[in-house]
């Protein structure tokens, strides 16, 4: 069973640019959430997908947006980068929505806004 | 709203000594709350959870227990090794958004030999 995956792992962008981050949700799971972690901190929730719809947001502006797709799969996009959204972002992903699952998380992909 | 306070580290410890991480919380109706752990250079792994009051939640040598009077789940290991060196996270679920995962902003455990 292949656990949750995220591309790229490492990624360097400049000020006002665009980026997209990608995750495959682990077999069976429709249920994907994405973190933000900045560096010396614990992740802060940004969204959530449950079959293809958005099931909650967190405390993030519009520029932060995502993509539930037939597969689970997910995507991040995120446009006007700031310097402080550089951090490691990752993607989790659960059977269910439901409260008690849990989160299965990917390995992140390290963003760097310059 | 619903929120995780830990204790701040970094904690050093020696081998074989006891471990407790302090976490206490803040929620509305009733969150399944977690220790999630990061080992150095890889993802966020969980360690344990506990979905209901007076529940124990326990993996390779950690226990913490949910306890509703005091909105705690303390982590507590009786015996620490070097390979538990890492950072530990408090967690609750809340479904104010979603099914969002809380998280506290980590205590860092280095266990010297």
């Amino acid at each position: 069973e292949t656990g949750v995956t995220q591309s790229p792992t490492h990624l360097i962008k400049t000020r006002g640019q665009q980026v997209t981050l990608r995750c495959s949700s682990q077999s069976g799971h429709n249920t994907v959430s994405w973190y933000q972690q900045a560096l010396g901190q614990g992740p802060q929730f940004i969204f959530q997908y449950y079959r293809e719809e958005e099931n909650g947001r967190g405390n993030f502006p519009p520029r932060f947006s995502g993509l539930q797709f037939p597969n689970y799969s997910s995507e991040l996009n995120v446009n006007a980068l700031e310097l402080d959204d550089s951090a490691l972002y990752l993607c989790a992903s659960s059977l269910d929505r439901g409260l008690h699952n849990e989160q299965f998380f990917g390995p992140g992909t390290r963003l760097t806004v310059l | 709203g619903n929120s995780v306070t830990q204790m701040e580290g970094p904690v050093t410890l020696s081998e074989e000594a006891f471990l407790t991480i302090n976490c206490t919380y803040t929620a509305t109706g009733y969150p399944s709350l977690f220790w999630y752990v990061q080992y150095p250079g890889e993802g966020l792994q969980l360690l344990l959870k506990a979905t209901k009051a007076d529940d124990k939640g326990s993996n390779k040598g950690f226990e913490a227990t949910y306890r509703k009077e005091t909105t705690s789940f303390h982590l507590e290991k009786g015996s620490v090794q070097v390979s538990d060196s890492a950072v530990y996270f408090c967690a609750l679920t809340s479904n104010q958004a979603g099914t969002a995962l809380i998280f506290g902003k980590g205590t860092t455990l280095s266990v010297s030999s």
